[in-house]
C-alpha cells in the first residue's frame, strides 16, 4: 500500500551503461517529479510532468529523460551513465500543484 | 528564480530543549513553503506546509513554522526536542508558475544530545 514506490532501491552500474529507474504512485495524483540528491545532501529538481506538460530543469543533461506510460508511472531513463550521475534519485507526486509526496529513493552508484 | 537558504548546516541541541531551524527564501510572488524531514537512508517526509492564510502552521510530530513575509522567512520550531528528531531537515519553496517544482535549501542536520 506504499503511496510512492521506486525500483530498484539500489543500482550499481558501469560508466557508459544505460539504466532506468521506475516510479509508481497509487495516490491518483496528476503530477509527478524527479529530484536528484547529491553526496552533500543537496536536492535539485530534474523534471515536473503531468499528462499535458513536461517541464525540464534546464541544467539537466539530455542523457536524462522521463517516460510516462500512464498517469501512475514516471520512469527515469539515463543514457551513457557518468561518474557524476552517482546520487540518490527521488520520485514525487502531487495532486495538481500541491503537496508533494516522495518515494523512498533510488541510490545509484556509477563505477 | 526562487532560492532557499538554510543558514545552519548543523545544529546540536539537548533532548528536551527547544529548537528553531532557520529558513529564508527568495521568490517574487506569494510562495508555497514546506518543511521536510529526512532520516538517515530514508526518503523525505512532509512536516508541514504553508500555502496561504494563518501564518503560523502546525505540523506533525509537534513541529510548527511561522511565515514572515517581511523577513522572507519560514522558520521551523519545536518546544521540546526528542532524540528521535535527529535527522536532516529541508526547507523548500514551490513556484506555481513552474509546475510547482520545489527548490530546496541545503538542509540542516539536527543532532540531539541525551
Amino acid at each position: 500500500d506504499t503511496a510512492v514506490s521506486q525500483t530498484p532501491k539500489y543500482l550499481v552500474t558501469q560508466m557508459g551503461n544505460d539504466k532506468s529507474i521506475k516510479c509508481e504512485q497509487n495516490l491518483g495524483h496528476d503530477t509527478m517529479y524527479w529530484y536528484k540528491q547529491d553526496s552533500k545532501k543537496f536536492l535539485k529538481i530534474m523534471f515536473s510532468y503531468n499528462n499535458k506538460e513536461l517541464i525540464i530543469n534546464e541544467t539537466v543533461p539530455n542523457r536524462f529523460s522521463p517516460k510516462s506510460p500512464d498517469k501512475a508511472h514516471l520512469n527515469l531513463h539515463i543514457n551513457s551513465l557518468e561518474l557524476g550521475d552517482s546520487a540518490v534519485y527521488f520520485c514525487a507526486s502531487a495532486p495538481q500543484r500541491e503537496t508533494q509526496y516522495f518515494g523512498p529513493g533510488t541510490r545509484l552508484l556509477v563505477l | 528564480a526562487q532560492s532557499v537558504t538554510q543558514p545552519d548546516i548543523h545544529i546540536t541541541v539537548s533532548e528536551g530543549a527547544s529548537l528553531e531551524l532557520r529558513c529564508n527564501y527568495s521568490y517574487g510572488a506569494t510562495p508555497y513553503l514546506f518543511w521536510y524531514v529526512q532520516s538517515p537512508g530514508q526518503g523525505l517526509q512532509l512536516l508541514l506546509k504553508y500555502f496561504s492564510g494563518d501564518t503560523l502552521v502546525q505540523g506533525i510530530k509537534g513541529f510548527e513554522a511561522e511565515f514572515k513575509r517581511s523577513q522572507s522567512s519560514f522558520n521551523l520550531r519545536k518546544p521540546s526536542v526528542h532524540w528521535s528528531d535527529a535527522a536532516e531537515y529541508f526547507c523548500a519553496v514551490g513556484a506555481d508558475n513552474a509546475g510547482n517544482m520545489l527548490t530546496f535549501g541545503g538542509g540542516t542536520r539536527l543532532m540531539v544530545k541525551p
